[in-house]
């Protein structure tokens, strides 16, 4: 019964690839988001989602793409890999429309290494 | 924009000794802080939030939390460590109509 939840765990690719990491959670709620983290351990965010609007990281390359086939899944996909992008990719939910306020929620994270 | 500074990326201590975590933020508006936790090869969890109110705040598994507004601060704080403390810890700020900004983190580790 986890509450957010990535796949896959572990991504080991090459670069020039294109990959998807999927995000789902359990949890009703409204909007998902998707953060780096670098290996310096500073998170920062990248999109942030929900039904009505999508609000992007402007430093965020046009490589990456957020698709949402429903309100339980943010998928994060990425074209033209590059070696730079080797990270640890969280997904994470919050209840209601980025009140503030709300607790996010975060997955176990997709560790992402581009050779 | 807000900014978060967590003053010390690692803290090394022995267990059952007091531990305080430090993080500062700038703003020009008012916050919300938060402290997440991320232990080896998991995500993060949420160990407390401070939103308005008593600006002394507890959280889970012993931890506590004081939102000084005139230091513009928000240090972490346990009394006596345990040798599962031991991970990563993220203070965080979100003004209203903002993203979450996290700090760069702080290493705690514990020694027995």
């Amino acid at each position: 019964d986890t509450a957010v939840s990535q796949t896959p765990k572990y991504l080991v690719t090459q670069m020039g690839n294109d990959k998807s990491i999927k995000c789902e959670q359990n949890l009703g709620h409204d909007t998902m988001y998707w953060y780096k983290q670098d290996s310096k351990k500073f998170l920062k965010i990248m999109f942030s989602y929900n039904n009505k609007e999508l609000i992007i990281n402007e430093t965020v390359p046009n490589r990456f793409s957020p698709k949402s086939p429903d309100k339980a899944h943010l998928n994060l996909h990425i074209n033209s890999l590059e070696l730079g992008d080797s990270a640890v990719y969280f997904c994470a939910s919050s209840q209601g429309l980025r009140g503030p306020q709300e607790t996010q929620y975060f997955g176990p994270g997709t560790r992402l290494l581009v050779l | 924009a807000q900014s978060v500074t967590q003053l010390d990326s690692q803290v090394p201590v022995f267990e059952e000794a007091p531990v305080e975590l430090r993080c500062n933020y700038s703003s020009s508006v008012s916050v919300y802080l938060f402290w997440y936790v991320q232990y080896p090869n998991q995500g993060l969890q949420l160990l407390l939030k401070y939103l308005s109110g008593s600006t002394l705040v507890k959280g889970i598994n012993g931890f506590e939390a004081e939102f000084n507004k005139s230091q513009t601060s928000f240090h972490l704080r346990k009394p006596s460590v345990h040798i599962s403390d031991t991970a990563e810890y993220f203070c965080a700020v979100r003004e209203v109509n903002n993203d979450m900004r996290f700090g760069a983190g702080t290493r705690l580790t514990v020694k027995p």
